[in-house]
């Protein structure tokens, strides 16, 4: 078992809908959460972090954290085509080391 | 101010020869790690520094890995025999301080090409 685990996608949806991400870890001691999103050919940047239970937004995007199910989630509201990306789930323990799934590849349609 | 800068943004290499990768971190940031990406696969953990120090190399493959970062900031990841599965891209990162609460800022990475 991976110790981070996305769904590889495609996913689709079309501009305006609303994508959703998800993200299921297997180390109960992980105490940080991070979605980066990564264009073709481009490195890693941040788009949210999430320390505690519950929802967090920012601006379009809201994530999502339920320890107990050992899983995080990223929801973007009012997709753009410049969303289209892979977005990558991390996650980090007291071990200094970030654990990164495979990513989700998102394509938004105009 | 400048981000993470990585040097060569390309390298193609032979099997067998020995390569050297450099990461020029944000000013002032104390920690700096190593990452690599294969192809459809996110970053793989590879050591982290905090100043000068490698306090976690359990990332590094084998021992034909080995990483230095002398003055606390600009590192260098060194890769003895180089063989045709460490062809990758090899993603440098830095942050104010370790530990899991820190933002990490990725440079634009180093394409590694092992002929």
């Amino acid at each position: 078992q991976k110790e981070v685990e996305q769904n590889s996608g495609p996913l689709s949806v079309p501009e305006g809908a609303i994508a959703s991400l998800n993200c299921t870890y297997s180390d109960r001691g992980s105490q940080s959460f991070f979605w980066y999103r990564q264009y073709s050919g481009k490195s890693p940047e941040l788009i949210m972090f999430i320390y505690s239970n519950g929802d967090k937004e920012d601006g379009r995007f809201t994530a999502q954290l339920n320890k107990a199910s050992q899983y995080v989630s990223l929801l973007i509201r009012d997709s753009q085509p410049s969303d289209s990306a892979t977005y990558l789930c991390a996650v980090s323990s007291n071990n200094n080391d970030m654990r990164f799934g495979a990513g989700t590849r998102l394509t938004v349609k105009p | 101010g400048a981000g993470v800068s990585q040097t060569p943004s390309n390298k193609v290499t032979e099997k067998g020869k020995y390569v050297e990768l450099r990461c020029d971190p944000i000013s002032g940031h104390t920690a700096l790690y190593w990452y690599r990406q294969s192809l459809g696969q996110g970053p793989e953990f590879l050591i982290y520094f905090q100043g000068t120090g490698a306090a976690d190399d359990s990332g590094l493959p084998n021992d034909r890995f080995f990483a230095v970062r002398p003055e606390g900031s600009v590192s260098t990841l060194k890769i003895q025999r180089t063989e045709r599965g460490d062809s990758a891209v090899y993603l440098c990162a830095s942050s104010w301080g370790g530990g899991p609460y820190n933002e990490q800022f990725f440079g634009p990475g180093t394409r590694l090409t092992v002929l």
